[in-house]
């Protein structure tokens, strides 16, 4: 079956660094995606990541690695407008998003 | 405005009753989603379209129905609500194959049933 696990919550200190990890197994494989969402609100994408290696964009990077189904999302200076949920989500061989449960980062001072 | 909006965004409704939630985008893209959310769950697909004559089931889609009236509007039916179908729902839209993880979501539609 088709299946994406990552930590259900994490706690970080605002300033710090965090890392949130996935796994995946799914039917063929398209990409990892990365998204956010405030509680209450919709997702918003983050990043995506084709290719093995780390993709940065500010102070959020994500790593893949395929030969592993692992991937990991690596957030920098941490603000507490970044409390969220985190959605990793890999499209399959049909090009349909598996979604994993998400994990909530809570940020403290 | 949003590109992609969702009406109504609340709904409290009876056991039984027919509802429909309406969804529009402006991006000008194919590809639209029906996505349900319960704490815990993620986000679960009910069904998808990827243009106006092509309709497909997702994951749960008993008990749901869908129809999509032109590229920007697809709308998503309870024919009969259940309490077990109160969640928040999130129509979403994307390009086509190569940038078909990217989605673009509605602000929701949080439904409650009792």
């Amino acid at each position: 079956g088709q299946n994406i696990d990552q930590p259900t919550e994490m706690t970080a200190t605002e300033g710090a660094i965090v890392q949130i990890n996935c796994t995946y197994q799914t039917s063929g494989f398209n990409g990892l995606f990365w998204y956010q969402q405030h509680a209450g609100e919709a997702p918003t994408f983050l990043s995506y990541n084709v290719l093995d290696g780390l993709e940065e964009k500010g102070r959020f990077s994500s790593f893949l690695s395929r030969s592993k189904g692992y991937s990991y999302l690596l957030l920098k200076e941490l603000q507490m407008k970044d409390s969220a949920s985190y959605l990793c989500a890999a499209l399959d061989s049909n090009y349909q998003l598996i979604w994993g449960a998400g994990t909530k980062l809570i940020i403290k001072p | 405005d949003a590109d992609v909006t969702q009406t109504p965004r609340n709904r409290i409704t009876k056991t039984g009753k027919r509802i429909m939630l309406e969804c529009s985008q402006t991006k000008g893209h194919d590809r639209m989603y029906w996505y349900r959310q319960d704490p815990g769950l993620g986000l679960r697909l009910i069904y998808y379209s990827f243009d106006v004559k092509d309709i497909n089931k997702g994951e749960i889609s008993d008990g749901y129905s869908v129809s999509r009236q032109a590229q920007a509007k697809f709308s998503l039916s309870l024919e009969s609500a259940i309490p077990n179908q109160t969640a928040l729902y999130f129509c979403a839209t994307s390009e086509g194959t190569v940038h078909a993880g990217e989605l673009f979501f509605g602000e929701g539609s949080r439904l409650t049933v009792l």
